[in-house]
């Protein structure tokens, strides 16, 4: 099993381009989540989607759309990119919400927005 | 004010020593408890996973927490090179799918 993989690693976008980040997992968990992880700030949540077919608005949504495409994959999108979007992306799941919701990580993206 | 306030270190200790970072935290709802380890250019893998009050062990990690204070600890015995890291800790309030983390204590064991 990979768990939760991420494409690209990295990433060099200038103000303005659009690009789409993509995230899978194969452990057949319903839940999944995108965060943000900045100096001092910790992860921050984005968005999540609870099941296939549902989303959610997190901490900090502004500038990003997410689509939930079937239950592996979950993509992030950012429609116009901007300098304070810079930063490493992750991609989590889980089975479910309820006790046992533990969150596995995939190894990030580090976007760099010029 | 930050819901989880973390000490973002450096912490510097030689190898063998008793390791101790904490979190303490705001809002009275959070019921489960988490410590992720963070290698540099890495995801968070999760450590230690609690609900409620009290301590669990797993080896060299124990993992404490006290709800009357709003205060979590992750104690690691016996500490290793391999322990350099950084540690974030995260909760979540029942019935909640999102967690909340800290910034994160960055380790150093030094051999």
């Amino acid at each position: 099993n990979a768990g939760v993989t991420q494409t690209p690693k990295f990433q060099v976008l200038k103000t303005g381009q659009s690009m789409t980040l993509q995230c899978a997992q194969d452990m057949n968990h319903n839940s999944m989540y995108w965060y943000r992880q900045d100096p001092g700030m910790g992860l921050r949540l984005i968005y999540y989607s609870a099941s296939e077919g549902t989303t959610d608005k997190g901490e900090v949504p502004n500038g990003y759309n997410v689509s939930r495409l079937n239950k592996r994959e979950f993509s992030l999108r950012l429609e116009s990119a901007a300098p304070s979007q810079t930063s490493v992306y992750f991609c989590a799941s889980s089975r479910s919400s309820g006790e046992n919701n533990e969150q596995f990580f995939g190894p990030g993206t580090r976007l760099t927005v010029l | 004010q930050k819901e989880v306030e973390q000490d973002p270190g450096p912490l510097s200790v030689p190898e063998g020593a008793i390791v101790s970072l904490n979190c303490t935290y705001s809002n009275s709802a959070f019921q489960y408890f988490m410590w992720y380890r963070q290698y540099s250019r890495k995801g968070p893998e999760l450590l230690m996973y609690t609900y409620s009050s009290g301590n669990k062990e797993d080896g060299r990690f124990t993992a404490q927490v006290d709800k009357s204070s709003k205060y979590i600890s992750l104690f690691i015995r016996d500490s290793q090179p391999s322990d350099s890291a950084t540690y974030l800790c995260a909760m979540r309030g029942t019935g909640r799918r999102a967690l909340t983390f800290g910034s994160g204590t960055r380790l150093q064991v030094q051999p």
